[in-house]
């Protein structure tokens, strides 16, 4: 299967701290892509970082992507309790490979 | 721009019986695909339409169907359903194939229950 893995599986922080998810993936790939899901709820693009990104920016979110590794991560600075909600990762060729996700709950 | 909108909601069905579900993506995309989100399997792809034909399909029994119209609207089948069919299903369309990035907009998705 190419879908890719999230870890931790779940995570728990105080609201202010950071969070940061990592993803593996095992072919390669066009661009990596990061969605947010509320419980029961559809997904929703977060941010996308391109193959020959290294680091990308949006608001609060950082995501790195290191091809050679096969690995991203998405780090969530000074989090807040409305951030609580899965996170996935998604690859791209020529369909999307969703990860596992993680879990994550900000406890106010 | 109004969002994709999955129809229905909440369904509940039998062994057995069939469903069908329905898709209308963002006005302007041609490309809409199918996922099933189960707490153990997590996101598993079902099929993809783009221009009312199918470009990928995931690894599912045939009992799971689907059809692109030309207003680029989509609906999935499930013949025969079973109790693992239970499911959210959700629906995503992107302007995939066209210049623009490849981002998914997804539905709230269709929860289905099958007793």
């Amino acid at each position: 299967s190419q879908q890719g893995e999230e870890d931790p599986q779940a995570l728990s922080i105080q609201e202010g701290e950071n969070a940061t998810m990592n993803c593996s993936y095992k072919t390669s790939i066009n661009n990596l892509q990061w969605y947010r899901q509320n419980s029961g709820r559809g997904l929703v693009h977060l941010i996308l970082i391109r193959s020959n990104e290294r680091e990308k920016h949006s608001g609060r979110l950082r995501v790195t992507l290191d091809t050679s590794k096969k690995s991203s991560s998405l780090l969530i600075t000074a989090s807040r309790a409305a951030d609580t909600a899965s996170y996935f990762c998604a690859t791209t060729g020529n369909q999307f490979y969703f990860g596992t996700g993680t879990s994550l709950t900000v406890i106010p | 721009k109004a969002g994709v909108t999955q129809t229905p909601r909440y369904l509940i069905k039998t062994r057995g019986q069939q469903v069908t579900l329905s898709c209308s993506p963002i006005s302007g995309h041609r490309s809409v695909s199918w996922y099933q989100q189960t707490p153990g399997q997590g996101l598993q792809f079902l099929f993809e339409y783009f221009s009312e034909t199918q470009r990928n399909k995931g690894n599912f029994p045939g009992r799971f169907s689907g059809r692109q119209f030309s207003n680029s609207r989509s609906e999935m089948n499930v013949s025969t359903l079973e109790l693992g069919d239970s499911a959210l299903y959700l629906c995503a369309s992107s302007n995939w194939g066209d210049s623009g990035a490849n981002v998914l907009t997804f539905g709230a998705g269709s929860r289905l229950t099958v007793l």
